[in-house]
């Protein structure tokens, strides 16, 4: 299977611990998106990247958030000293650049995050 | 700002029959993206179906169309024949086509349940 996945599926957290979760895109993908959901919310955006670059940053992304992509290919996205109000569903999406094709967000299957 | 309504927390329909899912959409870009997706409740994000704003024919995939209406900015699903296994939130997003992220943005959702 050749679609997006994240790793872990659901992570329970105690308060003021660091997580870190793991995106791999689709392998011909430049672009890879994090999303935030929280519940009875659609996602919203966190941040991307294009290859290996960090091109935006949302104001949702508070200072304990961090997001890599090193080689341009997966990426992680951490939270330092987990706070209740970080429980939220974190989905990492892929795709290719404006104008080199299909421009289309596929999804992961998101990583659950409960912070106790 | 790009804001997206969807009015309907839930919706119910007999299976074998059609549902309208509603959705309305502010934006100051002239060139955007509408998209519908189908999250069950294993939180993946399926992709359902695409209209630009530039399109003048309602897209269609399947036993999915979108009802476009520029003019009152509204962008509603028609899922014809339900099967139970469509049983699911819906989330109606936009995507302005300019320089930078290029992210979704996502309404609130409506929870569909197709009973037998």
């Amino acid at each position: 299977d050749t679609g997006v996945s994240q790793d872990p599926r659901h992570k329970i957290t105690k308060r003021g611990q660091n997580v870190t979760f793991r995106c791999d895109p689709i392998s011909e993908h430049n672009r890879l998106y994090w999303y935030r959901q929280t519940l009875g919310q659609g996602p919203e955006f966190l941040t991307y990247f294009q290859n290996e670059a960090q091109l935006e940053k949302s104001r949702l992304l508070s200072d304990r958030f961090s997001a890599e992509r090193p080689k341009g290919s997966f990426s992680t996205l951490e939270i330092q000293r987990t706070e209740q109000g970080d429980s939220a569903m974190y989905l990492c999406a892929s795709s290719l650049a404006p104008g080199q094709g299909d421009e289309e967000q596929y999804f992961g299957p998101g990583t659950r995050l409960t912070v106790t | 700002a790009q804001k997206i309504t969807q009015t309907q927390p839930g919706m119910f329909v007999q299976e074998k029959e059609a549902v309208t899912l509603d959705c309305t959409y502010d934006t100051s870009d002239p060139s955007y993206g509408l998209f519908w997706y189908k999250q069950p409740s294993s939180g993946e994000m399926i992709f359902l179906i695409y209209q630009g704003s530039y399109d003048q024919q309602n897209a269609t995939e399947g036993r999915y169309s979108l009802n476009f209406q520029k003019a009152r900015k509204s962008a509603n699903l028609v899922i014809s024949a339900s099967q139970l296994g469509d049983s699911a939130m819906y989330f109606c997003a936009m995507r302005p086509w300019r320089g930078g992220a290029n992210n979704l943005f996502f309404g609130t959702g409506t929870r569909l349940t197709v009973i037998p």
